[in-house]
């Protein structure tokens, strides 16, 4: 069956810490790569994605994340993080064409402390 | 554009009542999907269509249908609402770009209890 594992269940850092969130999926297919964040009381937004080309892919607000095929792997960097940062990031796999259906990691809760 | 609108916010039931939880997006997205979202299990899927006509199951459908008779709306139906039902419902919709590709846009969320 298809899994995605995320590795931390919550990760509390300083502000200016760097950050690095683990993410592996299992699938054997091509596969569309996704981070979402969720801000306290919202909903969840994209972060980046991952479709083809460069490996190394950069989202808003500072964050990137890079795909390694071989080891299945899909995870979430920022340099230096800001309390404005807490959030819960999920991970998420999307079988190439299976429109409308992704698969969610358990999520990350990441605290900021100022 | 309104982007992915879900009815209502909150939602109290009790056991064995059944209750439709509303979902439209105007973005004309063939992709539409409903998630729950559980504390440390992040968000599973229940049902999602391909297009109007068109519905599939996703990981967790028991005790929940779907229906979608127009692109734009794509209802969750609770047909006898029960405790293990209580979670934040997400609806999402999604386009598909060449290369297979697309990006699910999430609305804001019902968060439903059941007594």
């Amino acid at each position: 069956a298809q899994s995605v594992s995320q590795h931390n269940h919550h990760v509390i850092l300083s502000e200016a810490a760097s950050l690095e969130l683990g993410c592996n999926y299992s699938y054997g297919g091509t596969v569309n790569l996704f981070w979402y964040v969720q801000y306290p009381g919202q909903h969840l937004q994209l972060l980046l994605k991952y479709f083809s080309g460069d490996p190394l892919v950069k989202g808003i607000k500072g964050f990137e994340a890079e795909f390694i095929k071989s080891k299945f792997s899909f995870n979430l960097r920022k340099p230096s993080v800001q309390w404005s940062d807490t959030a819960e990031y999920f991970c998420a796999v999307k079988p190439y064409n299976q429109g409308g259906k992704l698969i969610f990691g358990q999520g990350t809760e990441l605290s900021v402390k100022p | 554009n309104a982007g992915v609108t879900q009815t209502p916010k909150f939602q109290v039931l009790k056991t064995g009542q059944s209750m439709t939880l509303q979902c439209a997006q105007d973005m004309n997205h063939e992709y539409m999907s409903w998630y729950r979202q559980d504390p440390g299990m992040g968000l599973r899927l229940i049902h999602y269509s391909v297009g109007a006509g068109i519905t599939d199951q996703g990981e967790v459908p028991n005790g929940y249908n779907v229906s979608r008779s127009t692109t734009e709306d794509f209802p969750l139906r609770l047909l006898s609402a029960a405790p293990s039902q209580t979670s934040v419902y997400f609806c999402a919709s999604s386009y598909s770009v060449a290369g297979g590709t697309d990006t699910q846009y999430f609305g804001p969320g019902t968060r439903l209890t059941v007594l």
